[in-house]
């Protein structure tokens, strides 16, 4: 699987939007882009994912560049609650040696009232 | 659904004592993954399995771990003997091997005293 790279931290105030950006310039063709999100003492949290097109779902836009190299996930109006880990990883959907899933160090995101 | 169910949710044993965690994936899921979460090393997929099968178990830190899933919706992580350095919270994980990633439990906090 591609390596990703975030940023540790990162503050945003309530009600504004948090765009957190994800770089995997090692990203292969067939390599989706996913986000989970950990809200502390909780198991993470499927956010979204995307290929290559940008996508939006209730929760959050994934923003992904032509290049793929990188992408930008998009909370449009942050609460408090949004505050966690905030994970981007990539990987093919179907691989050969299973599907599994490995978690960097994520950015830790910080909802400010 | 009820989701991702593990149990017990908090365990305090004593070094050297057997623990065992359990856990009841989603109904039609077919795989299954244990991970542990530590401040020091974040979350480490430990093993996964595949209709039943593990297919991976390269994270299991040592012989004194082990892993079952005797049917399609129980699975068990056991630690024989403990020790204080298995202090983790341990989250178990299913997917259905589609794009959609996993699904988390809320995990088990173990303490060994």
């Amino acid at each position: 699987d591609a390596k990703t790279t975030q940023p540790p931290s990162m503050d945003c105030a309530e009600g504004r939007a948090a765009n957190l950006p994800c770089n995997h310039s090692t990203i292969s063709g067939n390599e989706y882009v996913y986000w989970y999100r950990q809200i502390h003492s909780q198991g993470p949290q499927y956010i979204i994912h995307g290929l290559k097109n940008n996508e939006t779902n209730e929760m959050a836009s994934l923003i992904i560049t032509e290049d793929r190299k990188s992408s930008t996930l998009i909370l449009p109006h942050a609460t408090l609650r949004d505050t966690a880990v905030y994970y981007c990883i990539v990987r093919a959907p179907l691989s050969n040696t299973g599907n599994q899933f490995y978690f960097g160090t994520g950015t830790s995101l910080t909802v400010i009232p | 659904d009820a989701g991702v169910i593990q149990s017990p949710r908090h365990e305090v044993t004593e070094m050297g004592q057997e623990v065992t965690l359990r856990c009841k994936p989603i109904s039609g899921h077919n795989s299954l993954f244990w991970y542990r979460q530590t401040m020091m090393r974040g979350l480490e997929l430990l093993i996964y399995f595949n209709n039943n099968v593990p297919i991976d178990d390269s994270g299991m830190p040592e012989d004194r771990f082990s892993a079952k899933m005797p049917n399609a919706s129980f699975s068990t992580l056991k630690i024989q003997p403990s020790e204080p350095r298995d202090s983790a919270v341990y989250f178990c994980a299913s997917s259905d091997r589609g794009y959609y990633g996993y699904t988390f439990g809320s995990g088990t906090r173990l303490t060994v005293v």
